[in-house]
């Protein structure tokens, strides 16, 4: 069956240091993948996504996720976190058909 | 601004209590989505639209109805709500079909309800 993991619930880092949020999928044909984040009380907003390609995404807001067939990856990375990344973070598998399967989400804390 | 809007943003309902979510989006979108998210459980879809229309099950529908009313507008209906509808719904829309995958959806800010 299809799933998505997101092994981390909660992350905390420091301003200015670099992230990296895991992202596990299981599907059996290529997949088309997307991170979302949300802000709290506010609806989802893509990041970025992929389907075929370059395996190194570019997103918005300075985000990048790579994807690894090899590893089932999709990790989402940021070079230097700004105050204002702190979100919850969704990874999602699109899979041809209407359905989307999200991750459980990854909540993002920056410490000042 | 164009996007996806949804009323209300906050409700409470007594069990047994029947309400409707709307939600509306102007980006001239095909296919629109409901979705339910609840603490550690990511989300859910409970209702989608292909096209205008058209409307289908996903994974939670139990408990509710959906009514597409034209292309803008797609309303989710608890006929009588139970406490395990206490949760934040989230309505989305995506510009082609559903069978595209490629698609990011666009997400209204959400409906936060609680059931008593």
């Amino acid at each position: 069956a299809q799933s998505v993991t997101q092994p981390d619930i909660h992350i905390t880092v420091s301003e200015g240091a670099s992230l990296e949020l895991r992202c596990n999928y299981s599907y059996g044909a290529t997949p088309y993948l997307f991170w979302y984040v949300q802000s709290p009380g506010q609806g989802l907003q893509l990041l970025l996504k992929y389907f075929s390609g370059d395996t190194l995404v570019q997103g918005i807001k300075g985000f990048e996720a790579e994807f690894k067939r090899s590893q089932s990856s999709f990790n989402l990375r940021k070079p230097s976190v700004h105050w204002s990344d702190a979100a919850e973070y969704f990874c999602a598998v699109g899979s041809g058909t209407y359905k989307y399967i999200f991750g459980t989400g990854t909540r993002l804390k920056v410490l000042a | 601004n164009a996007g996806v809007t949804q009323t209300p943003k906050f409700q409470v309902l007594k069990t047994g209590q029947s309400m409707t979510l709307q939600c509306a989006q102007d980006m001239n979108h095909n296919s629109m989505y409901w979705y339910r998210q609840d603490p550690g459980m990511g989300l859910r879809l409970i209702y989608y639209s292909a096209s205008e229309g058209t409307t289908d099950k996903g994974e939670v529908p139990n408990g509710y109805n959906v009514s597409r009313l034209n292309k803008r507008e797609f309303s989710l209906r608890l006929e009588s709500a139970a406490p395990s509808q206490t949760s934040v719904y989230f309505c989305a829309s995506s510009e082609r079909g559903v069978v595209d995958g490629r698609i990011g959806y666009t997400f209204g800010s959400g409906t936060r309800l609680t059931v008593v």
